[in-house]
């Protein structure tokens, strides 16, 4: 079955330090590849995503993301995290198959100042 | 430019009440969809509709429906409410149909309790 993980329900870090958020992926063929954010009690915010070409791939608000084919894995990172960072992080990817948008189930982020 | 709206911000239904969840968009999107967003299962797709005219369903569409008259509008009816469709629900659109991989734009979200 096709799918998205995300295994960390939640993930803290010191404001100033560099975050990680993990995905990894289970999708035939070459995937397209999202991040989303969400805020507190607000929709979900496009940040990035990979279609094909250079494996990391920049976003909004500093955050980037590298694609790795061989670890089926699609990592979003900042270097140094903000306290505003603070929100619900979503990856999903884009089987093509099937032709539908696969999503993981969002991962929490705290930064603490 | 709005973006994409919904209407109302929250609810409080009574079970067995219809329901109509309203949502537009101004930024004249093919594609069109309702997800509900629950604690621990994450997002996942109601309905969804490729253009004016059709509309699909999505992984879990049992109990709405949904109609697509024109780009702009896709409103989602709860015929008849049901506690466990006590959801966040959110409206997104996006430039191609479900079926091509383009960004998908979100509104704010409807909170609706069922009870």
């Amino acid at each position: 079955a096709q799918s998205v993980a995300q295994p960390e329900d939640q993930v803290n870090v010191a404001e100033g330090n560099p975050l990680t958020v993990k995905c990894t992926y289970s999708v035939s063929g070459n995937p397209y590849l999202f991040w989303y954010v969400q805020y507190p009690n607000r929709g979900l915010q496009f940040l990035l995503k990979y279609i094909t070409g250079d494996n990391l791939v920049k976003g909004s608000y500093g955050f980037e993301a590298e694609f790795n084919k061989s670890q089926t894995s699609f990592h979003l990172k900042k270097p140094s995290a903000l306290v505003s960072d603070s929100a619900l992080y979503f990856c999903a990817a884009y089987a093509g198959n099937n032709r539908k948008l696969i999503w993981g189930l969002g991962t929490s982020l705290a930064v603490n100042p | 430019i709005a973006g994409i709206t919904q209407a109302p911000t929250s609810q409080i239904l009574a079970a067995g009440r219809r329901m109509t969840l309203r949502c537009t968009q101004d930024m004249r999107h093919n594609a069109m969809y309702w997800y509900r967003q629950d604690l621990g299962l994450g997002l996942r797709l109601i309905h969804y509709s490729n253009t004016a005219g059709t509309t699909g369903k999505g992984e879990v569409p049992d109990g709405y429906s949904v109609s697509r008259a024109n780009t702009d509008d896709f409103p989602l009816t709860l015929a008849s409410a049901v506690p466990s469709q006590t959801s966040v629900y959110f409206c997104a659109s996006s430039i191609g149909t479900s079926g091509s991989a383009d960004t998908q734009y979100f509104g704010p979200g409807t909170r609706l309790t069922v009870l």
